[in-house]
């Protein structure tokens, strides 16, 4: 059965400082997703992680997937007060559900 | 991507009364699932509703309690049934769009708070 594990929970740091959001899973996932979720808001997707190795990058935020270490991360360049939100990782193996990490809740302090 | 609504958008109900979730996709989608939130934590997958079958339940999850029903490509609901206080939550629709991602979008949800 697929585990999803995140850490840290909860992040505070500074504007203009770099740090990395690590997620772990069980058993095999054929892919990795990051979502993003703003207090009293729904899920906003980021990246889609298909294969060992692929890195994705959208402003400030890049993920990448090492399948090998079972393995994910969300790194982030020069925080901004405007990525304080939570971050979800989910696995997915084909022809099952998904399964969502616990979540880090970030913020960015100015 | 898909742009997903649901209604109501919050609610406040009463112990031992029933609320109907509605989501709606702008388009066909053969998979659908229900998520609970509940404050401060993740997500917990309650079903999948694909058209035409019975909805899967998780584990902890059933359908005398949450009963789903699945009309069409572009639409469900999710009923909590006899709310309790442990109900309060928030309840999300999401679909799988067809492609090699099988990403999954997701709903504005619905913040459920029973008294």
């Amino acid at each position: 059965e697929l585990k999803v594990e995140q850490n840290p929970l909860f992040l505070s740091m500074q504007e203009g400082k770099n740090y990395t959001i690590y997620c772990n899973y069980s058993t095999t996932s054929d892919r990795l997703y990051w979502y993003r979720q703003d207090p009293g808001k729904s899920l906003e997707s980021l990246f889609v992680l298909l294969s060992n190795g692929a890195v994705k990058q959208e402003g400030r935020l890049m993920a990448s997937l090492d399948t090998k270490a079972r393995l994910s991360t969300l790194h982030i360049t020069a925080a901004v007060h405007d990525l304080s939100a939570t971050y979800f990782c989910a696995g997915h193996n084909y022809g099952q559900n998904f399964v969502f990490g616990p979540g880090t809740r970030l913020s960015v302090l100015p | 991507s898909a742009v997903i609504s649901q209604k109501p958008s919050r609610d406040i109900c009463q112990r031992g009364t029933s609320l109907t979730i509605q989501c709606q996709v702008d388009s066909q989608v053969t998979m659908m699932f229900w998520y609970r939130q509940q404050p401060g934590q993740s997500l917990t997958l309650i079903a999948t509703a694909n058209q035409g079958s019975e909805a899967t339940y998780e584990s902890g999850f059933v359908i005398d309690k949450f009963p789903i029903s699945r009309p069409n490509l572009t639409f469900s609901t999710l009923t909590v049934s006899n709310m309790s206080p442990e109900d309060s939550s928030i309840y999300l629709c999401s679909v799988e769009l067809p492609g090699a991602s099988a990403e999954q979008y997701f709903g504005p949800g619905t913040r459920l708070t029973v008294t």
